[in-house]
């Protein structure tokens, strides 16, 4: 299970807060991904980054942000604009943007 | 750009009989499907993939089969355990693409 870790396990967010999701990944992929999955749903793409200093919206960008200034890490800030926030967050990495992505353990998220 | 329909949404087997589940792609270019695994909770976990110059691939009680002509690609698990239970996700790419996840189906393997 190790390589690309997650951090918090779980986070809390009081009403207008912008909250901020770790992901670190040691396997020296290029590619990482942020990804929101709803109950019983299968996974909406927030974000994803192909190269340092790049990154792309995906599906359901609006209210959250992300940052790319290392190879091994790639930050989810969950703004206040984002009215539905709650969610289980995974961040994925691939060696390339076509390979194989590997998933972290996931942050959940929810709302006080 | 690509889409990927995944079928069942739900499937419900008896323990040891065998689970099918199917996806269709739209764009012929892609050539590559990997196939995840999610337990409840957990992380989805890549499973078993193919790419397009095979037509089948198996691992233990597990294959992929995938008809490039019909566009279409699926998993097959024999001797279903109740441990199977899960989500799972099917996707595909293409050169320089990234993945397009199936919706996914939920597996019941009842004992």
């Amino acid at each position: 299970d190790g390589g690309i870790t997650q951090s918090p396990k779980y986070l809390f967010r009081k009403e207008g807060q912008n909250v901020t999701l770790s992901c670190e990944q040691n396997l020296n992929h290029d590619a990482m991904y942020w990804y929101r999955q709803d109950p019983g749903q299968g996974l909406r793409l927030i974000y994803y980054s192909q190269i340092v200093n790049d990154f792309q919206k995906g599906d359901i960008a609006e209210g959250y942000s992300v940052s790319r200034e290392k190879k091994e890490s790639f930050p989810l800030t969950v703004t206040s604009a984002q009215k539905n926030p709650t969610a289980f967050y995974l961040c994925a990495s691939s060696p390339s943007l076509e390979g194989s992505q590997y998933f972290g353990p996931g942050t959940r998220l929810l709302v006080l | 750009g690509e889409n990927v329909e995944q079928h069942p949404s739900t499937l419900s087997v008896q323990e040891g009989d065998s689970a099918v589940i199917k996806c269709t792609y739209s764009d012929s270019a892609s050539n590559y499907f990997p196939w995840y695994k999610q337990e409840l909770g957990k992380r989805p976990q890549l499973i078993i993939d193919i790419r397009s110059n095979v037509g089948e691939k198996k691992d233990q009680r597990i294959a992929v089969t995938l008809n490039k002509t019909a566009k279409h690609f699926s998993l097959h698990i024999t001797e279903t355990q109740p441990e199977d239970s899960a989500v799972y996700f099917c996707a595909a790419s293409k050169d320089g693409n990234k993945l397009v996840f199936g919706a996914g189906t939920i597996l019941r393997v009842k004992s």
